[in-house]
């Protein structure tokens, strides 16, 4: 069976630190995988997606990075967070139109 | 592009009442698919239901059923025999073969089943 894990589950970081946030697909190959980001009370933001080992897409320009280094591995970085960076973020993957299946998620208080 | 609406922000049902949500979307694809995602304080993302735009059969999954309205593009969520476990936030979805199968999502509409 197919399973995602995201870590850490909770994390606080100060002002100008760097962020390293992985996702990892297990039971699949080549998959889809997406980052999004929920702010308080509000909807899921997608910032980025891959359809590949090295390929990025940028949904919208910030403080954030994506790379994609192995097929089933999906890391969300920042070199210097910002205040705004703080929130939920999901890491998911898509099963053949199936929809997705999300990571339990990173709470990022930036501080 | 693709927008998602959920006009209802909150809603409240009893316990075993029947619940509607609504979502209009706007795309110009012909192709694409439809979900209803849930999100209970755990804030894990849950899929409820899905269905595709070629589809008239509404999907139905148990106590969940979708009202697809394609000419009106209007994809509302029913939930009948409401139960506790139902409180969540419930966001309407949207995706067409396109940008890499990424999914638009509605606001969201947080509903509370009450005792």
């Amino acid at each position: 069976s197919q399973t995602i894990h995201q870590w850490p589950a909770t994390l606080v970081q100060p002002v100008g630190s760097p962020l390293s946030l992985e996702c990892t697909v297990e039971g699949t190959s080549n998959p889809n995988l997406y980052w999004y980001r929920q702010a308080a009370g509000r909807g899921l933001q997608l910032l980025f997606y891959s359809v590949g080992i090295g390929q990025i897409s940028s949904e919208v320009p910030q403080n954030l990075s994506a790379s994609r280094p192995q097929d089933r591995q999906f890391i969300l970085s920042s070199k210097k967070l910002l205040l705004s960076d703080s929130g939920f973020y999901l890491c998911a993957w898509e099963a053949l139109n199936y929809g997705y299946t999300f990571g339990s998620g990173t709470r990022l208080t930036v501080v | 592009a693709q927008t998602v609406t959920q006009s209802q922000p909150e809603m409240s049902v009893q316990e075993a009442e029947t619940v509607t949500l609504s979502c209009t979307y706007d795309t110009s694809e012909n192709n694409y698919y439809l979900f209803w995602y849930k999100q209970p304080p755990s804030r894990q993302m849950i899929l409820v239901i899905r269905q595709e735009a070629y589809k008239q059969q509404n999907a139905t999954e148990n106590r969940f059923s979708v009202n697809f309205q394609k000419a009106a593009k209007s994809f509302s969520l029913k939930i009948s025999d409401s139960q506790l476990g139902d409180t969540a936030m419930y966001f309407c979805a949207f995706m067409t073969t396109n940008s890499g199968y990424a999914l638009n999502f509605g606001k969201g509409t947080s509903l509370l089943v009450t005792p």
